[in-house]
């Protein structure tokens, strides 16, 4: 079946530093993948999302992109700020599965002043 | 406009009660979700809506557990005989159509004693 993988947090960083939380993924076929924000007290919401190999979403100054060969879609940012700390989930839907999202586990990600 | 709302946003309850979570999604979303989260673990779909018939019922993970839409708007997730296994976070999402995102309700965050 299809799984998802992503770092565990929590991740602590400074304002300004570069953030990367790790993704990888497997599925029988070729999913669009996703990255889904929480703030604090907030729903889910979408943050950004590639549909196939090679494809970089991006979003609010993120970025990940759909590497096939290496079956990954790590989220980076070159400059966190305080705002940005939240729950990041990576999650995958695969076509003929109505888009059903298979998640990962979640990274908790703090920035500090 | 109004996002996807789920209620009650807490409930607490004993073991073996039985409790119906709600949730309205977004006008004219004609497909709805059912996930769960668990401490510690990353979402899990439950059961997919397309229109009032539930196509994908394949994540509900026993017989204790069912669902209904009605009006291709309201849907009730009802557990029965609750055990303290299901205590977790139900979150509901809606969208509108084929390819389009999902949203994401507040959740209703279920604690069986």
């Amino acid at each position: 079946g299809n799984s998802v993988t992503q770092m565990e947090g929590p991740v602590t960083l400074s304002e300004e530093a570069f953030l990367t939380i790790n993704c990888t993924y497997t599925a029988t076929g070729y999913p669009s993948l996703f990255w889904y924000v929480q703030y604090p007290g907030e729903g889910l919401q979408l943050l950004l999302k590639a549909t196939k190999a090679d494809d970089k979403g991006s979003n609010k100054g993120f970025e990940a992109t759909y590497r096939k060969e290496t079956t990954s879609f790590h989220l980076e940012k070159g400059s966190v700020q305080v705002s940005d700390s939240a729950v990041y989930f990576c999650a995958l839907s695969e076509a003929g599965t109505a888009s059903k999202l298979t998640f990962g586990t979640g990274t908790r990600l703090q920035v500090t002043l | 406009g109004a996002g996807v709302s789920q209620s009650p946003s807490n409930k607490v309850t004993e073991k073996g009660k039985d409790v119906e979570l709600r949730c309205d999604p977004i006008s004219g979303h004609t497909a709805l979700y059912w996930y769960r989260q668990r401490l510690g673990q990353g979402l899990e779909f439950l059961i997919y809506f397309q229109g009032n018939s539930a196509p994908d019922k394949s994540g509900l993970p026993s017989d204790r557990f069912s669902a209904e839409r009605t009006g291709e708007s309201v849907s009730t997730l009802t557990i029965q005989r609750t055990q303290q296994e299901d205590s977790a976070v139900y979150l509901c999402a809606s969208r509108r159509g084929w390819g389009e995102t999902q949203y994401f309700g507040p959740g209703t965050r279920l604690l069986v004693l």
